[in-house]
């Protein structure tokens, strides 16, 4: 069973908007939120990350929300470009990494 | 270059034919793991190693064995592969544990026929 519930599962936006993706868990055990970043042919990277403590994080046009008392963080990636066409992975940890699903962001020019 | 090398890129075979997919990391890492990527179904981790001589299972282990005799290598052993590990495969190493980091490998493309 998939321990991080992620959503979309794949979303379209312009050039210039606001991609969102989000993720729930119930293991109050998790304590570390990765985001991954995956282009085709290639593996994940890390791109964020944000420990339970912090209710956002922000790098750049790409910040993490964390509402621990719902069990659920986001990605939002702002003023996406094309560059940001990928799949983007979800990630809790406590001993094991647990992967959402992935959602497939595609930006339009 | 710090870089985690898998061989092969891709890979067919067929059932019950036994086959090893190196992975092998150039930054001294001492945590390295296996992971299958399927569908709507997002990396799910096969095994795992803290250290060598240490490893031990994670979400998905069935049909699949792994050794840790150097730090640098894990390799993914498929002694008789089936139909259902047709999938691609992520290596990935980190410097100390699963908090870490992750550096994950290129991936392995496997059909198994």
């Amino acid at each position: 069973q998939q321990q991080v519930k992620q959503s979309p599962q794949s979303l379209i936006v312009q050039k210039g908007g606001i991609s969102i993706i989000n993720c729930a868990y119930e293991n109050t055990a998790f304590d570390y939120f990765p985001w991954y970043q995956q282009f085709p042919g290639k593996g994940p990277a890390l791109l964020i990350a944000i420990r339970p403590d912090v209710s956002e994080k922000k790098e750049g046009r790409f910040t993490i929300s964390f509402n621990k008392s719902a069990k659920q963080f986001s990605l939002h990636i702002m003023d996406s470009q094309p560059g940001d066409s990928a799949t983007y992975f979800c990630a809790a940890i406590d001993y094991k990494l647990s992967f959402g699903a992935g959602t497939t962001v595609t930006v339009r020019a | 270059e710090a870089q985690v090398t898998q061989n092969p890129r891709y890979l067919i075979t067929v059932t019950g034919k036994k086959l090893t997919v190196t992975c092998s990391q150039n930054m001294n890492h001492e945590y390295m793991s296996w992971y299958r990527q399927d569908p709507g179904l997002g990396l799910r981790q096969i095994y795992y190693s803290m250290n060598v001589e240490v490893t031990d299972k994670g979400d998905v282990p069935e049909g699949y064995k792994v050794s840790r005799k150097e730090k640098r290598n894990f390799p993914l052993i498929l002694e008789s592969p089936s139909p259902n590990q047709t999938s691609l495969y992520f290596c990935a190493s980190s410097s100390g544990t699963p908090w870490d980091t992750q550096y994950f490998g290129p991936g392995t493309r496997l059909t198994v026929l």
